[in-house]
């Protein structure tokens, strides 16, 4: 089984439906992280979180929510989903007070009509 | 504020031959440096890092990097591919604070496709 897991793997929905991706991991890692990636630009951070009780936003948080209930999950809200956030979405875990590695899970394809 | 550029979007090679994807990155303060790779319908895979030390850095399958402080830079390489390299690469910086641990967070570059030709 792998170690970042990922639902759903393929969503596709309509513009101005709620979505929500999930995040849970078996690495024991308090770090969190969601990212999205976009051809030609990269991975860029969407929210990352240190432990449950910490949240914190990355450079493109703005119609994204996030919640973390519990050390192992983490998912992902679009209140109301809008074209431009077709995307694919990776989860990533990493191990508090180290050098920033991270471990991805499989990734989420999103696609918004 | 860190940023990574990754100069070349796309890179077509004939397989056996050698390959280099080239990163600059830039940031106020010390850094660790990090290239992962992304097979087709798959998530990012960890190839190799540099923390301190030796500036070549040596990966899985055959990859390595050098870390060049004063060009900002750090090069991947391989001195000859095969078709089952075809994949997307990536280029990460994470800063550091002044005792050298990581702040959490990676920059990416845009990637650059690497494409293996029989």
């Amino acid at each position: 089984d792998a170690d970042v897991t990922q639902t759903p793997r393929n969503r596709i929905t309509k513009t101005g439906k709620r979505i929500m991706l999930e995040c849970s991991q078996t690495k024991g890692h308090d770090r969190m992280y969601w990212y999205r990636q976009d051809p030609g630009l990269g991975l860029r951070l969407i929210y990352y979180s240190f432990d449950v009780k910490d949240i914190n936003k990355g450079e493109i948080s703005d119609g994204y929510s996030v919640s973390r209930q519990a050390q192992a999950k983490f998912s992902l809200s679009l209140e109301s989903a809008i074209p431009n956030q077709t995307a694919l979405y990776f989860c990533a875990t990493g191990a508090g007070g180290s050098t920033g590695e991270l471990f991805f899970g499989e990734g989420s394809r999103l696609t918004v009509l | 504020a860190q940023s990574v550029t990754q100069l070349d979007s796309q890179v077509p090679v004939f397989e056996e031959a050698p390959v280099e994807l080239r990163c600059n990155y830039s940031s106020s303060v010390s850094v660790y440096l990090f290239w992962y790779v992304q097979y087709p319908n798959q998530g990012l895979q960890l190839l190799l890092k540099y923390l301190s030390g030796s500036t070549l850095v040596k990966g899985i399958n055959g990859f390595e990097a050098e870390f060049n402080k004063s060009q900002t830079s750090f090069h991947l390489r391989k001195p000859s591919v095969h078709i089952s390299d075809t994949a997307e690469y990536f280029c990460a910086v994470s800063d550091t604070n002044a005792g050298g641990t990581s702040y959490g967070k990676l920059t990416f570059g845009q990637g650059t496709i690497l494409t293996v030709h029989p």
